[in-house]
């Protein structure tokens, strides 16, 4: 089944304590794309990669970092987590040809809550 | 900027009644693609569809049906004679594509309408 996976589903954590979550996709894809979900403002872009060793900043990446070692995965890393970092968070994945831009797919979600 | 603006925080409506929701976008591209996209109560985001900018034809699939008007900038999703298992939240999303042809594939979203049809 094609899908796009995350890891944990659901983490609470206090502040500063290193994460990751992990985020796969089995349909190899060449964009992946880390988004966050906070009421009233919709998704929010945070990093995104347009291939392997290739990542860029999306609209909010303060405090998050990423890596692109393989097609398949593409972590997201909090290194010192803070109580704004509070969200539900998306991982999403899709085509990415000359021109097109094609619809993404996404992962359950992982809501994360920082203490 | 790319903007997209939802005016329509939270619509109510009976099963079987016909609902629009509204979506406009600001853009100075000329090539973008629209999406739209729904969020059940269970959480995940659901593709409903994707509509690039030089094609204006309205779509219809079963109750969805969408309509695109450059001039006015917007692109409206109407589900007819609603049913309860529409109840979600539904988000109008644009992506640019940027000069050259490479589409980096951003996603701008609008804030969302939690959309709730009553038996």
């Amino acid at each position: 089944e094609a899908q796009v996976t995350q890891n944990p589903r659901y983490l609470i954590t206090v502040t500063g304590k290193k994460l990751t979550v992990t985020c796969s996709q089995n349909m190899n894809h060449e964009y992946m794309s880390w988004y966050r979900q906070d009421p009233g403002l919709g998704l929010r872009q945070i990093y995104y990669s347009m291939n392997v060793e290739v990542t860029d900043k999306g609209d909010v990446p303060e405090g998050y970092k990423v890596s692109r070692k393989e097609k398949r995965n593409f972590p997201l890393i909090l290194e010192s987590p803070s109580p704004n970092q509070t969200s539900l968070y998306f991982c999403a994945s899709s085509l990415l040809r000359t021109g097109i831009t094609y619809e993404q797919y996404f992962g359950p979600g992982t809501r994360l809550t920082v203490t | 900027a790319q903007k997209v603006t939802q005016a329509q925080t939270e619509i109510s409506v009976v099963e079987k009644e016909d609902v629009t929701l509204d979506c406009v976008y600001e853009t100075r591209d000329t090539t973008y693609y629209l999406f739209w996209y729904k969020q059940p109560p269970s959480g995940e985001l659901v593709f409903l569809i994707r509509r690039n900018s030089f094609d204006e034809q309205n779509e219809i699939s079963g109750r969805y049906s969408w309509n695109f008007q450059k001039s006015t900038s917007s692109f409206n999703f109407t589900i007819t004679a609603s049913q309860v298992v529409d109840s979600a939240v539904y988000f109008c999303a644009l992506s640019e594509a940027k000069a050259g042809g490479t589409s980096y594939g951003k996603l701008t979203f609008g804030q969302g309408t939690i959309l709730t049809v009553h038996p």
